[in-house]
């Protein structure tokens, strides 16, 4: 069935410092693929999206790009600050060919930036 | 404002109560869900409404019945729940079911089954 792996965390940085975390999916077809951020305490933000190959999702100084060759949507940020302290999750979704469509998450990795 | 609002935000329930969990959204979405987020588990999703019908139960135990009265409203009624039960559970809602403009999710009820 269609997954979503991510790197394990914790990941824990310096302020300033550049961020990757990887994804990768299996999913027949094409899947639209998400990136979704939870702060202490919180639901889950979408923080930036791409529906087709080669798609670039950013937002909030956050970047991924869809790579149908090698099934990945890594995230990346230049200069983390304290304040991207959260729980970040990779997920895809798609709908055809009598698909439900649900929202497939990966574990999820907990990201602490250090001042 | 997240557009999704669930109330109540913290909940503390024994064994032996029954509560409801309520979701809300005015955002024009046709399709809403329930999520349990558990510690060191993944996210599992519970139920899937579309236009108020339920498309999917993904095997979750009886003790919790969801209940769809309209587009915008959805609710999770608990009863005889077990300390494993407790987790943050989150609603969602989209346009349409996997849509590619994502989910948006309220904040979830924390839940303790003591």
């Amino acid at each position: 069935g269609d997954s979503v792996t991510q790197m394990e965390g914790p990941v824990t940085l310096s302020e300033e410092a550049f961020l990757t975390i990887n994804c990768t999916y299996t999913a027949t077809g094409y899947p639209s693929l998400f990136w979704y951020v939870q702060y202490p305490g919180e639901g889950l933000q979408l923080l930036l999206k791409a529906t087709k190959a080669d798609d670039k999702g950013s937002n909030k100084g956050f970047e991924a790009t869809y790579r149908k060759e090698t099934t990945s949507f890594h995230l990346e940020k230049g200069s983390v600050q304290v304040s991207d302290s959260a729980v970040y999750f990779c997920a895809l979704t798609k709908n055809y060919g009598g698909s439900q469509g649900n929202l497939i998450f990966g574990k999820g990795t907990k990201l602490s930036v250090k001042p | 404002e997240t557009g999704v609002t669930q109330t109540p935000r913290h909940l503390v329930m024994g064994m032996t109560n029954k509560k409801s969990l309520k979701c809300e959204q005015h955002l024009g979405h046709n399709a809403m869900y329930w999520y349990k987020q558990s510690a060191k588990k993944p996210l599992e999703l519970m139920f899937v409404y579309n236009f108020k019908e339920q498309t999917e139960n993904n095997s979750v135990p009886s003790r919790f019945s969801p209940e769809c009265p309209n587009s915008s409203h959805l609710f999770l009624h608990l009863h005889t729940l077990q300390p494993e039960d407790s987790a943050l559970y989150l609603c969602a809602s989209s346009q349409d079911l996997g849509s590619s403009r994502g989910y948006t999710f309220g904040s979830g009820t924390r839940l303790t089954v003591v």
